[in-house]
């Protein structure tokens, strides 16, 4: 059973780059018909895709995003990375990495960490 | 962007109940429509995919079901158990950005 886990500052300054990265374990994330998606869940609100990377390293993102977020993955180590720059408090919330069969099927999710933005 | 509009909100119920969720797209999706369970301090658990496919271990009082239209779909827990208190959210795939209904909250009456 492929298991994820996210880690990463718990705080942020405002106008810095919020860095996180996504452990995988059980899995490859090179390998397989699968993309491996970051997605967050704001304070007592819903939960917004933030985007993906395929096994092969192609990225989608969410247009309302696109311009500060990057993720990318790192074969060697078998992990997600997410970077989201100049951040607002706006940004705090609960990220989450996931898997997603084949295209949208969220099947495993890691248990989220804490983000807060302030200074 | 795909809208997801689900309803109700929150809602109480008594064991044993039946509960239905409704989710409304804003477009077609045809099938590409999951449901999800969270509980307090967890991360969301899909429990049914495409609409209608029940995944691997999840109890089979769970069911969703898509009208004609593609754009209408409904979450049923057949006899609700005490287990079952959550948030539940649909989740659409059909275009991207990927999409969530604003979640149902379910509480014991």
């Amino acid at each position: 059973q492929v298991q994820l886990q996210e880690s990463g500052p718990g705080l942020v300054k405002p106008s810095q780059t919020l860095s996180l990265t996504c452990t995988v374990s059980n899995g490859s994330i090179s390998t397989g018909d699968y993309h491996w998606t970051w997605i967050r869940q704001l304070p007592g609100k819903g939960l917004e895709w933030l985007g993906y990377i395929y096994y092969s390293g192609v990225t989608y993102y969410n247009p309302s995003l696109r311009s500060r977020l990057t993720i990318s993955g790192d074969r060697s180590e078998n992990q997600l990375s997410l970077k989201l720059n100049s951040v607002t408090a706006a940004d705090s919330a609960v990220y989450y990495c996931a898997r997603a069969r084949p295209r949208g099927v969220l099947g495993q999710w890691g248990q989220g960490t804490v983000v807060t933005v302030s200074s | 962007d795909i809208q997801m509009t689900q309803s109700p909100s929150s809602l109480s119920a008594s064991v044993g109940d039946r509960v239905t969720i409704t989710c409304q797209a804003s477009q077609d999706i045809t099938n590409y429509l999951n449901w999800y369970q969270q509980k307090p301090g967890k991360a969301p658990k899909l429990l049914i995919y495409d609409a209608s496919h029940l995944e691997t271990g999840v109890p089979s009082r769970f069911s969703g079901t898509r009208s004609r239209s593609g754009t209408n779909f409904t979450f049923t827990v057949s006899t609700l158990q005490p287990e079952d208190i959550a948030t539940y959210f649909c989740q659409q795939y059909g275009n991207l950005p990927l999409t969530f209904g604003g979640g149902t909250k379910v509480e014991i009456k």
